[in-house]
């Protein structure tokens, strides 16, 4: 019973690197979710997708973009890494509005 | 944006002790969820509420949502060691379709 899977758990990058954290959902979720979990700021939505094909911003949206091309999958992307981007990542799913949310367990990510 | 007061920011009790924890809103929700993070780990569920006034328990843990909904709180009755971690209330306001807000956590901490 997986839930949500996110790939990789770590990383470490410099700045100017670019890269993709990979989300997936087993539980046939309409909605998802990427948070950034930051010290004293608790989790923050970064971008959301309703269905597939569709994605939005959320409340920090700016050096991240998105992609859901299939239902399962929601991916992050950073263009171009930048220390202010070390975080944790936390990608969730839920199966509509009003709904809890399910969290995967995470994408450590240093940028030096 | 909206902001979930939570508190206390972090407790130290000892093994057996009951645990009380709350979080606050300006604002209308219709919906207030529990979470619990341990470690290295993601927001696990653990108790939902969609109705002013309900009550739910699951096992040593009960959450009201407040007959405002503006607040909720947690409680855990006979602490043990492993209930250590961060709690975190969530919400959805009233008039919104997809957005849980997200308390700050409590980090309780339990000695043995």
């Amino acid at each position: 019973n997986a839930g949500v899977t996110q790939t990789p758990k770590f990383r470490v990058l410099k700045t100017g690197q670019s890269m993709t954290l990979l989300c997936a959902q087993d539980m046939n979720h309409e909605y998802m979710y990427w948070y950034r979990q930051d010290p004293g700021m608790g989790l923050r939505l970064i971008h959301y997708s309703v269905g597939e094909g569709t994605t939005a911003k959320g409340e920090v949206p700016d050096g991240y973009n998105v992609s859901r091309l299939k239902k399962q999958n929601f991916l992050l992307g950073l263009e171009s890494a930048a220390p202010s981007q070390t975080s944790v990542y936390f990608c969730a799913s839920s199966s509509t509005t009003g709904k809890p949310q399910h969290f995967g367990d995470g994408t450590r990510l240093s940028i030096l | 944006g909206q902001q979930l007061n939570q508190s206390p920011q972090s407790m130290f009790i000892q093994e057996g002790e009951d645990v009380s924890m709350n979080c606050t809103s300006s604002s209308i929700f219709n919906t207030w969820l529990w979470y619990k993070q341990d470690p290295g780990e993601g927001p696990v569920l653990l108790i939902a509420l969609y109705k002013a006034g309900e009550l739910t328990s699951n096992g040593r843990l009960t959450a009201q949502f407040g007959i405002t909904r503006k607040d909720s709180f947690l409680n855990i009755s006979a602490s043990i060691p492993s209930d250590v971690g961060i709690y975190f209330c969530a919400g959805q306001e009233e008039g919104s379709n997809y957005k849980l807000t997200f308390g700050k956590g409590t980090l309780l901490t339990v000695n043995p």
